[in-house]
Formats: C-alpha cells, sequence, structure tokens
C-alpha cells in the first residue's frame, strides 16, 4: 500500500476560524512532511517530522501548528489564517533521511484545497 | 546551494511521438535526481529517481530519465507519448550527504500537453 490519504478535501474557513487537517499513512514511513503549493508552482516545504519529532520547520507563521500524534498520523492545526494562506496543503511520507544514505522518495496524498475568506 | 531548472514552462506533443522534459541542477557534491507529475487536482506522484549507476533511469508508465553529468541534466523522456501523459511535471533534486541542503529542492514545473 503506498497511499497517502488527506481529510477533508476541501476546506473553506473564516479568518477566525480554527480548523485542522488530517494526514495518515500506513506504509512504514518515519518521515512526514507538509506542503503548500499555489496553482501551478512547485510544492514549497512547510514542515518535517522524522520519528514523530519536529526536524524542520520552513520559518511558517505560527498561525499553522503542525502536531504528529504517532506515526502514522501528521495533522496541520490551522487559526486566525489570511486570505493568501488559501492553497492546496500536500502531506507526504517516505523513509527517513539521514547520515550517509540517499534520499528517499517521498510519496504524496491528494491534497487538501483550503479557502480562506 | 542547489537548484535546479525547468527551462520549458508548457511542452506541447502530439500523442503517438516521442516527448521529453527538460531539466537542469546545480549542486555542490553528487546529485540525488528525482522527477515527480502532478494530475489536475491531485497531490505529485513519484516517477524515478537517479541516485548512482546506470544513467538511464526507468521509471513508471514507461518513462525513463537521462542522467547526464557533464551538461548536468536528468531530462524526462518517452518513446511514445500518450494523451493521459498530460500533466504537470516536477524536477527536484537533493545534494549529497556532505551538501549544505537538508530536503529536496524543486524546479518550477513544466505543463505538459499531449494532443490527439
Amino acid at each position: 500500500d503506498t497511499e497517502v490519504t488527506q481529510t477533508p478535501k476541501h476546506l473553506v474557513m473564516g479568518m477566525t476560524n480554527k480548523k485542522s487537517l488530517k494526514c495518515e499513512q500506513h506504509m512504514g514511513h518515519r518521515a512526514m512532511y507538509w506542503y503548500k503549493q499555489k496553482a501551478k508552482k512547485p510544492p514549497e516545504l512547510m514542515f518535517v517530522y522524522s520519528y514523530e519529532k519536529l526536524s524542520i520547520n520552513e520559518s511558517v507563521p505560527s498561525r499553522f501548528s503542525p502536531e504528529c500524534p504517532n506515526s502514522s498520523l501528521l495533522n496541520l492545526h490551522l487559526h486566525a489564517l489570511q486570505p493568501e494562506d488559501s492553497a492546496l496543503y500536500l502531506c507526504a511520507s517516505s523513509h527517513p533521511n539521514g547520515g550517509l544514505a540517499a534520499p528517499y522518495e517521498q510519496y504524496f496524498g491528494p491534497g487538501t484545497r483550503l479557502t480562506v475568506t | 546551494a542547489q537548484s535546479v531548472a525547468q527551462p520549458e514552462d508548457q511542452v506541447n506533443v502530439a500523442e503517438g511521438n516521442p516527448l521529453t522534459v527538460k531539466c537542469t541542477y546545480s549542486v555542490s557534491g553528487n546529485p540525488y535526481l528525482f522527477w515527480y507529475v502532478q494530475y489536475p487536482n491531485r497531490g505529485l506522484q513519484f516517477l524515478l529517481k537517479y541516485i548512482t549507476g546506470d544513467n538511464l533511469v526507468k521509471g513508471s508508465y514507461g518513462f525513463e530519465a537521462e542522467f547526464n553529468k557533464s551538461q548536468t541534466s536528468f531530462h524526462l523522456k518517452k518513446p511514445s507519448a500518450l494523451v493521459s501523459d498530460s500533466a504537470l511535471y516536477f524536477c527536484a533534486v537533493r545534494d549529497s550527504p556532505f551538501g549544505s541542503a537538508r530536503q529536496l529542492t524543486f524546479g518550477s514545473g513544466t505543463q505538459l500537453t499531449v494532443l490527439p
């Protein structure tokens, strides 16, 4: 099974709302990622979790709060977002990269299309 | 620093003809190179990767890519294009473990349209 699932598929939220995006994988991957993607642009890395610990935060505003409850789940908590945060949010997973090993390919979910009004 | 360039925003090709999507890279060490494809309203799908060894890498859906160290290129190819290959293609690079970058760098993407 090479599937990464994301819920919800679509989300519309106001600037004062609190919502969460969810991601799940059952491939035994111990690295999980959140990306933000604008239309026709490459994905931008937001966060990386390795062995359930936050290893990379690409200077993301605090209105985005990631959480990794266990090795299969990844959440992204959203609060007080701005209209410019509207985008496709992609979750990905891979075997963890580290040391001298070559990097592993990432498997992406279908994304959550977020609209902030 | 690492970077990757996809010089063509758009590539059009007739169905049945060979296709090439271009990618060039810049790294300080040995490159690790990936191709991903994204269909409309979908996440990225892994196609193939070059780590070391044979310069011709075969991947999913009949795609292959040729690694050329002297030209720092990693072009994606397919001998006979299908209409269903129409999608957005991303090249990505990761420097060797001795480089400073910790994650993938994606190219800007190339929209491939296969005309029936």
